[in-house]
């Protein structure tokens, strides 16, 4: 199975700043990398997929880039909102599987 | 409107066999670009895929829980259903079924999810 591993799994921010998050799939999976946002008790958001594609309605200061191996989701500018955890999901073969998830906090 | 909602037991007891409904609507089960994912999360912890089906029935599950794990679809009714097999404490979670679309691999349509709780 192909491991995803997302860091930093916390990071603290302030509004304003520009945020990024990694994830690192353990073998390449071309461009199908999505990225999503979780609330507390809450479904999660699909924000991102095939790595770059904003999902309609998501705002735009969200941006996703990479491909292979290596993917980043970029905040470019934190609003309130935002404070949350954040997750991958690589797609290949029939099979899916998450990164651990990186939780956005109020510095 | 696109919509799943999850429905099943709250609790079960260890070595029991949990039975969850997916009902959507706004959408059919028949059609080709579509496929709906179950996934879970343990309270405080990350998403776990679970399994999937397509629409021609083609199915695929999580290498780790294959052999407890059994999904199927009900076209007519817009039904998925999961079956798991010898639940344990580990296996409380909330468990989500999401709409997978086949252009982008990624899950666009979330279930609200559903607590189901392993104790005795």
């Amino acid at each position: 199975d192909i491991q995803m591993t997302q860091s930093p799994s916390t990071l603290s921010a302030s509004v304003g700043d520009r945020v990024t998050i990694t994830c690192r799939a353990s073998q390449s999976i071309s461009s199908w990398l999505a990225w999503y946002q979780q609330k507390p008790g809450k479904a999660p958001k699909l924000l991102i997929y095939k790595a770059s594609s904003l999902e309609s309605g998501v705002p735009s200061r969200f941006s996703g880039s990479g491909s292979g191996t290596e993917f980043t989701l970029t905040i470019s500018s934190l609003q309130p909102d935002d404070f949350a955890t954040y997750y991958c999901q690589q797609y290949n073969s029939y099979s899916l599987t998450f990164g651990g998830g990186t939780k956005v906090e109020i510095k | 409107q696109v919509t799943l909602k999850e429905s099943g037991p709250v609790l079960v007891k260890p070595t029991e066999t949990l039975t969850l409904t997916c009902t959507v609507s706004g959408f059919s089960l028949s059609n080709a670009r579509m496929g709906v994912s179950w996934i879970r999360q343990p309270p405080g912890k990350a998403l776990e895929w679970l399994a999937h089906i397509f629409s021609n029935d083609e199915k695929s599950y999580s290498t780790s829980l294959k052999s407890r794990l059994t999904i199927s679809k009900d076209t007519s009714k817009s039904q998925v259903v999961l079956t798991m097999t010898n639940m344990d404490p580990v296996d409380t979670a909330t468990y989500y079924c999401a709409r997978i679309n086949w252009g982008s691999r990624a899950f666009d349509i979330w279930g609200q999810g559903t607590m189901v709780t392993v104790s005795s």
